[in-house]
């Protein structure tokens, strides 16, 4: 079964950092570029970043760029998301998924994880 | 960036049909995929490359896309297609490609 699982959310006081992990199983991790999504509470979904298969490539929407960091390790089946400089407005549940290779639809996504940026 | 436009809320009794739009600069040029997220869950894909079907989804949920506007159909709408509903492209000439539109409320009278 193909499957993703978050992990790392939780809270954090602004300007602190968090890492966040996604552990993929089911299928050849290093064969598909994965996304990190979130969602603020109550709030649509808002694209975060991206990364190639082979690591090598990335994007980042505008308002992360510059202070979160997505990698992978294809060797443990794992994505990253490195967030640093924490605002109130990066709290949200926060979604890896796996597209449709090339179309980047997202088929698979994990449950997700809710990280909280509060004093 | 580019950028998609959505209702906010779309309501439709039983039985009927819903049309869900998504607006963007001559979308009709790229892909197109659908999703529905229920309260607490995490969304899920039901139409992808405009008009394609995921295994496991109603032949119900159907979508179209030309000139500035893709649309999601989902006929003879039952009470458990009540969801948040949000279309989504790839713009692979921008440096932030990842685009979601503000998603619509999809309202079962």
């Amino acid at each position: 079964e193909v499957q993703l699982l978050e992990s790392g959310g939780g809270l954090v006081q602004p300007g602190g950092s968090l890492r966040l992990s996604c552990a993929a199983s089911g299928f050849t991790f290093s064969d598909y570029a994965m996304t990190w999504v979130r969602q603020a509470p109550g709030k649509g979904l808002e694209w975060v970043s991206a990364i190639s298969g082979s690591g090598g490539t990335t994007y980042y929407a505008d308002s992360v760029k510059g202070r979160f960091t997505i990698s992978r390790d294809n060797s443990k089946n794992t994505l990253y998301l490195q967030m640093n400089s924490l605002r109130a407005e990066d709290t949200a549940v926060y979604y890896c998924a796996k597209p449709i290779s090339p179309l980047y639809a997202f088929d698979i996504w994990g449950q997700g994880t809710m990280v909280t940026v509060s004093s | 960036s580019y950028v998609l436009t959505q209702p906010p809320s779309v309501s439709v009794a039983p039985g009927q049909t819903a049309r869900i739009t998504c607006g963007g600069n001559n979308i009709g040029s790229k892909s197109v995929h659908w999703y529905q997220q229920k309260p607490g869950q995490a969304p899920v894909l039901v139409v992808y490359d405009d008009s394609d079907r995921p295994s496991g989804i109603p032949e119900r949920f159907s979508g179209s896309n030309s000139g500035n506007t893709a649309t999601l159909t989902i006929s003879r709408v039952e009470a458990g297609d009540e969801a948040d509903y949000y279309c989504q492209v790839w713009d692979s000439s921008s440096d932030h490609p990842g685009v979601f539109g503000g998603g619509t409320k999809l309202t079962v009278l």
